[in-house]
């Protein structure tokens, strides 16, 4: 069945470093990707997406491009602040809305 | 902005009790979802409804129903709440395109203790 695969975590890093979160997956069509967030104390909140392959998604500073030809969607920013600390799921979505399929999460802390 | 609200952040249920999280989006969304989020398990989808009174099982229905008599609310229902059934509840919503597999919007959360 469709899977997604992320890099395990925590993650910690120190504010304005480099990030990447990576993302495989595993799927039988054409899956739309997705990479969402989650505050402490908040529920999910989507951070981008890509509907195709070569696509690249994009918000606040991190991108992730689909890339079929690998089956990875990693999640990078450029310049980490301490405000995006947070929980990070890459998630699949392809035979229909009921077919969401998330990874496990990864914690990232970003200290000053 | 999609808005989902779930009725509580935080409950205390003793094992053996019939529990209730609800569920509101006010956006008409057709789809409305269940999930349970545990640590390194990522999601696990409960139970979903793509329409008013109709329901369908996710990945890990076993202890749980649901019912859904209007639109904008989803309720899930733990009959005999177990020690097991710890964890964080999200409800999520989506709207329906028959082709497109598109964005799922979530609720803050319930954090339910089952003692």
């Amino acid at each position: 069945g469709n899977s997604v695969t992320q890099m395990e975590g925590p993650v910690t890093l120190s504010e304005e470093a480099f990030l990447t979160i990576n993302c495989t997956y595993t799927a039988t069509g054409y899956p739309s990707l997705f990479w969402y967030v989650q505050y402490p104390g908040e529920g999910l909140q989507l951070l981008l997406k890509a509907t195709k392959a070569d696509d690249k998604g994009s918000n606040k500073g991190f991108e992730a491009t689909y890339r079929k030809e690998t089956t990875s969607f990693h999640l990078e920013k450029g310049s980490v602040q301490v405000s995006d600390s947070a929980v990070y799921f890459c998630a699949l979505s392809d035979l229909g809305p009921h077919d969401m399929r998330f990874g496990a999460g990864t914690r990232l802390t970003v200290k000053p | 902005d999609v808005k989902v609200t779930q009725s509580s952040r935080y409950l205390v249920k003793r094992t053996g009790e019939k529990v209730f999280l609800e569920c509101v989006q006010d956006m008409d969304h057709e789809n409305m979802f269940w999930y349970r989020q545990d640590p390194g398990l990522g999601l696990r989808l409960i139970y979903f409804s793509y329409d008013v009174k109709m329901k369908e099982k996710g990945d890990i229905p076993e202890g749980y129903s649901v019912s859904r008599e209007k639109k904008e609310r989803f309720s899930l229902i733990l009959e005999s709440a177990s020690t097991n059934q710890t964890s964080m509840y999200l409800c999520a919503s989506s709207i329906w395109v028959s082709v497109l597999k598109d964005t799922q919007y979530f609720g803050p959360g319930t954090r339910l203790t089952v003692l």
